[in-house]
């Protein structure tokens, strides 16, 4: 009964190798994001969409990419990650963008060699 | 600047005690509070939700309170299990730069509950 998914939970690439991460939902929400959470520090907002909208935070490295070809799927690409893309990325959904609940995923972690 | 602080950063209790997380924000105008639970390497999920006119909710061993005139928020774990042992973050929604609604996260109080 898993709600928002992501896959693969673990990650691991070599510098410069680009990677792809991915996030489902069955909750048929609007909106999906994409954050980006360093050790003990609070998740960091990269961009989402709402709908087919894409919405990009201001300080969001080109470097970092998404796709969501349908409401269910959205992904995560890092053209050429570096050491210190390595975190956790934390896949979420509303139903809407203000006053809606976000349902986390499990998170991957990345691992950058 | 819209920020969330959250207080203390870790904390270590003994099982069946009760304690109270902290959580004070600037952010403007205000929509609303979330508190989240997060265990460690999975995602966050979500204890209560509050609204501006909301001052205390309650989700089984958790209760959380808002005063917006002050703008601090708490959240109180009675009788403490082995589980509650993970970070909880509070999250504040509101309105950013460009009119668009965002969550702004605290960095979390970490907790530990000791057998």
């Amino acid at each position: 009964d898993a709600m928002v998914i992501q896959n693969p939970r673990y990650q691991v690439t070599q510098f410069g190798k680009p990677v792809t991460l991915s996030c489902s939902q069955t909750l048929n929400h609007n909106v999906m994001y994409w954050y980006q959470q360093k050790s003990s520090q609070a998740p960091k907002l990269l961009f989402h969409y709402y709908d087919k909208d894409f919405n990009n935070e201001a300080d969001t490295p080109d470097n970092f990419q998404s796709r969501r070809p349908n409401t269910s799927f959205c992904f995560l690409d890092i053209r050429s990650p570096g050491l210190g893309d390595a975190a956790m990325y934390l896949c979420a959904t509303s139903r809407g963008g203000r006053t809606y609940e976000q349902y986390f995923g499990p998170g991957t972690r990345l691992t950058v060699t | 600047k819209n920020q969330v602080e959250q207080s203390p950063q870790s904390l270590i209790i003994l099982e069946g005690k009760n304690c109270t997380l902290q959580c004070n924000y600037t952010v403007s105008p205000f929509s609303n509070l979330r508190w989240y639970k997060q265990d460690t390497g999975r995602g966050p999920v979500s204890l209560t939700i509050m609204t501006f006119s909301e001052n205390t909710k309650s989700n089984g061993r958790y209760t959380a309170t808002l005063d917006a005139d002050t703008k601090q928020s708490s959240l109180h774990i009675t009788a403490s299990q082995l589980s509650d042992s993970a970070s909880y973050i509070c999250v504040v929604s509101g309105r950013g730069a460009s009119g668009t609604y965002k969550y702004i996260f605290g960095t979390g109080t970490r907790l530990k509950v000791l057998a």
